[in-house]
């Protein structure tokens, strides 16, 4: 099983729809982030998150929004889907040690807003 | 939002030839890491450096951290159809990482 879980893998739905993609972990690690990829733009942060209670956004968070429901379950949001949100989706966690600088990366979502 | 320029965008090689790669910043970076996305996956970490001038290798790949702390290369060498995809660099700043925009990387047999 991966150590970065995210669900759905593929998905389409319609503008103005609510829609949530969901990154668990079984790294044991603090920090966690999602991140948009589009072609020739790389990898984008939308959140962070350093631990349950700490949320932070990145560059491109409007228009989305996140949940830490525990440690391990990190979700985001998109309360009303706009066409120019569809992307590739990537969530990622890292260990809160300074010295360890891997971020270890979900497999993805496919998200299409038509 | 601040990303890594990264070049080259695409390029396409023969089998067995050295790859280079680099990417640059306007902004120093304490730590930098190579990621590779192969299709349908997310990045895996290829290389992290911590040091501004270190070169260090895994296998096939290495790569040096700029002494300026603001660029970083990665080389290929006798590349192989494998390394089909697509590599990331990445500078860690203030506990975020930061993307290049990626090189895509196309080998023919």
């Amino acid at each position: 099983d991966a150590d970065v879980t995210q669900t759905p893998r593929n998905r389409i739905t319609k503008t103005g729809k609510r829609i949530m993609l969901e990154c668990s972990q079984t790294k044991g690690h603090d920090r966690m982030y999602w991140y948009r990829q589009d072609p020739g733009l790389g990898l984008r942060l939308i959140y962070y998150s350093f631990d349950v209670k700490d949320i932070n956004k990145g560059e491109i968070s409007d228009g989305y929004s996140v949940s830490r429901q525990a440690q391990a379950k990190f979700s985001l949001s998109l309360e009303s889907a706009i066409p120019n949100q569809t992307a590739l989706y990537f969530c990622a966690t890292r260990t809160g040690e300074s010295l360890n600088t891997e971020a270890f990366f979900g497999q993805g979502t496919r998200l299409t807003v038509v | 939002g601040q990303q890594l320029n990264q070049s080259p965008q695409s390029m396409f090689i023969q089998e067995g030839e050295d790859v280079s790669m680099n990417c640059t910043s306007s902004s120093i970076f304490n730590t930098w890491l190579w990621y590779k996305q192969d299709p349908g996956e997310g990045p895996v970490l290829l290389i992290a450096l911590y040091k501004a001038g270190e070169l260090t290798s895994n296998g096939r790949l290495t790569a040096q951290f700029g002494i300026t702390r603001k660029d970083s290369f990665l080389n290929i060498s006798a590349s192989i159809p494998s390394d089909v995809g697509i590599y990331f660099c990445a500078g860690l700043r203030t506990y975020k990482y930061i993307f290049g925009t990626g090189t895509r990387l196309k080998v023919l047999a």
